[in-house]
């Protein structure tokens, strides 16, 4: 059974850094691309970040380039997402996506993440 | 950059037939794949339709996917309503000169 484990949400000051993490298994982890999606409260989808299966690519959604790194390590079967400079805009659920071709076909639960003083 | 719009509600009653639409607004809806994904109260996302029209196994065949070229939109309709189809509804495609990711802004579905 595939699954996906988010882990390291918080509460954290504006200006503060946080590193999610999500935790892979069930399937061969290190031939799938990966992204990380996120959701603030009571609003809609927004794509953060993609990484090939080799990390050989990596893309950033334009809100977020320059300020997080996303990561992984395929012996630990683990995703990763460094958030550096997080704004008040940044408070949302974040969720690791495992991409089949197009498709976002597993979800994690999610983790929360909250920027406020 | 392009968007996809959705209509932000919909409601219809149970046994009926909705159908949502995802309009992009600029390039060729048929450039690039169009997913749906369903996404419950409190839960996470999962796949309804991808590569515009496929059904992951598990989807019942009251879930279809289609495009249209002439109206550059995209459009997922559910036939025999039922009220466990109450959740928000997502399309999502790419953009193919940078990769982003794009997400239609979501529907909900009231299903009354």
């Amino acid at each position: 059974e595939v699954q996906l484990v988010e882990s390291g949400g918080g509460l954290v000051q504006p200006g503060g850094s946080l590193r999610l993490s999500c935790a892979a298994s069930g399937f061969t982890f290190s031939s799938y691309s990966m992204n990380w999606v996120r959701q603030a409260p009571g609003k809609g989808l927004e794509w953060v970040s993609y990484i090939s299966s080799s990390s050989s690519t990596i893309y950033y959604a334009d809100s977020v380039k320059g300020r997080f790194t996303i990561s992984r390590d395929n012996a630990k079967n683990s995703l990763y997402l460094q958030m550096n400079s997080l704004r008040a805009e940044d408070t949302a659920v974040y969720y690791c996506a495992r991409e089949d071709g197009v498709d976002f076909d597993y979800w994690g639960q999610g983790t929360l993440v909250t920027v406020s003083s | 950059n392009f968007m996809l719009t959705q209509p932000h509600s919909v409601s219809e009653s149970p046994g009926k037939t909705v159908t949502i639409s995802c309009t992009r607004s600029s390039g060729s809806i048929a450039s690039n794949y169009v997913q749906w994904y369903q996404q419950r109260p409190g839960s996470s996302p999962t796949t309804v339709i991808y590569e515009d029209n496929q059904r992951p196994s598990g989807v019942p065949d009251r879930f279809s996917g289609s495009i249209d070229s002439s109206s550059n939109s995209a459009s997922l309709t559910i036939s025999g309503l039922k009220t466990e189809d109450e959740a928000d509804y997502y399309c999502q495609s790419y953009d193919s000169s940078n990769h982003e990711v794009v997400f239609g802004g979501g529907t909900k579905l009231t299903v009354l």
